[in-house]
């Protein structure tokens, strides 16, 4: 019932575009994303609910396409400040299972 | 306002013994939920409480367990510590009970070692 997500790692260079992606096996009825520094608690980004809606803050926006049972986290221009570990979590009709993916570990450099 | 206080943040242990971690959520949130962290393995969870009632649990043993007191703070505890327990555990609060209300507030986790 562990979202999956791609990639498990990605490498880019300052200004580049990435796209991180969270997969599910069941219907969902919301999306979280949140980042994670080393040694730092993860920090929210964001939630979606079940529409469809594309939500976004600054260069970092995601989609959620409940049919597919999917999400994809955008983030455009990449600054060095991006760097850490992309985590989504989702939330099921009924309401109270807390499933979180694996992670994508992202490292932006100069 | 104050964020999600964990306790202690280090600790270091041995096989058999037992741990009891402490969250302290944001003022006014009610729910607070536990996770594993280990590498290649995530956000693993473990229980939520809401209200002094536990709402939700995970596929842990029975010797993870938690309880919440009437001021919203959460302990959990592990039992029989095993080598495999050493983790990185976060506690997270949020208004509301449930992944569908709105966003977590993780606090920076409480690290444990098993030897």
């Amino acid at each position: 019932q562990q979202p999956v997500q791609s990639p498990q790692a990605v490498i880019l260079r300052e200004g580049e575009d990435a796209v991180i992606n969270c997969s599910s096996s069941k219907a969902l009825y919301s999306v979280h994303w949140y980042r994670q520094k080393h040694g730092e608690a993860p920090v929210f980004l964001m939630i979606l609910l079940k529409g469809g809606e594309q939500k976004g803050h600054e260069k970092i926006s995601a989609s959620f396409n409940e049919k597919k049972q999917q999400s994809s986290l955008y983030l455009t221009a990449s600054q060095l400040s991006y760097s850490g570990t992309y985590f989504c979590g989702t939330g099921r009709f009924g309401g109270n299972q807390f499933y979180f993916g694996t992670g994508t570990s992202l490292t932006v450099i100069p | 306002k104050a964020g999600v206080t964990q306790t202690p943040r280090y600790l270091i242990k041995t096989r058999g013994q037992q741990v009891t971690l402490s969250c302290s959520p944001i003022s006014g949130h009610r729910s607070v939920s536990w996770y594993q962290q280990t590498p290649g393995q995530g956000l693993q969870f473990l229980f939520e409480y809401f209200s002094e009632t536990q709402r939700n649990k995970g596929n842990f043993p029975g010797r993870f367990s938690g309880r919440q007191f009437s001021n919203s703070r959460s302990e959990m505890n592990v039992s029989t510590l095993e080598l495999g327990d050493s983790a990185l555990y976060l506690c997270a609060s949020s208004l509301a009970s449930g992944m569908n209300t709105g966003e977590l507030f993780f606090g920076e986790g409480s690290r444990l070692t098993v030897l």
